[in-house]
């Protein structure tokens, strides 16, 4: 099974309107966390946000927040305001905490986003 | 710049040569990654160091790829035979060890087989 489903290969937004990126993910652990890049055309991947298992206040850094629904097993970004310069694939991953190997990023497929002026 | 940096940014060349690619990690940073991404997809773990030591290599990586961190430092990565499906963007990330540690990217290498 995979272990980050994206299911939006792409989306579109207006510019300054709110979107929201899917993500759902499948761990057996107690402890993981989650964390969302962004990767535009030049290729390299940016941090964005980040999500504990344990932490009980969904995320947020500026612009972008994530929804964090625990039993649902779903940690979708929500970008507000977006922007032009959003534009780019967006990639959820996570990291389980428990067993060897606990420093790994599992990556989703990710979602194109298209922001339109 | 004090990013991951590395090199070359692209590569191209024929089946059954040998390419090495270099990375670069953010100076204090005793963790460095590489990873894989091919078109669509996102990226696959491949190795992992700490400081000197490869501590994972993933089942993607077969006996025609190895890498190195001498010194702890700098890292390269070495593909020996390169096939057409090698073709791929080789990233690598470093990270300075905390629990909720972000990876530092660098802009990848782009390599392509003919």
């Amino acid at each position: 099974a995979q272990k980050i489903t994206q299911t939006q290969p792409g989306m579109f937004v207006q510019e300054k309107e709110a979107v929201t990126l899917d993500c759902t993910y499948d761990t057996s652990d107690q402890s993981y966390g989650l964390f969302w890049y962004k990767q535009p055309s030049s290729g390299e991947m940016i941090f964005l946000i980040y999500q504990g298992s344990y932490d009980e206040q969904n995320a947020t850094e500026g612009r972008y927040s994530l929804n964090f629904q625990k039993a649902r097993k779903s940690a979708n970004l929500v970008i507000s305001a977006s922007q032009l310069g959003d534009s780019a694939m967006y990639f959820c991953a996570m990291r389980e905490f428990s067993g060897g190997s606990n420093y790994k990023l599992t990556f989703g497929k990710g979602t194109l986003l298209t922001v339109n002026p | 710049d004090t990013g991951v940096s590395q090199d070359p940014r692209h590569k191209i060349t024929k089946r059954g040569q040998n390419v090495t690619f270099r990375c670069d990690p953010i100076s204090e940073h005793n963790r460095l990654y590489w990873y894989r991404q091919t078109l669509g997809q996102g990226p696959e773990f491949l190795t992992y160091f700490q400081n000197e030591a490869q501590l994972e290599k993933s089942r993607l990586l077969s006996d025609r790829f190895s890498a190195e961190r001498p010194k702890g430092s700098f890292s390269t990565l070495e593909i020996q035979r390169t096939e057409q499906g090698d073709s791929a963007m080789y990233l690598c990330a470093t990270s300075s060890g905390e629990t909720n540690e972000k990876l530092f990217f660098g802009s990848g290498t782009q390599l392509s087989v003919l």
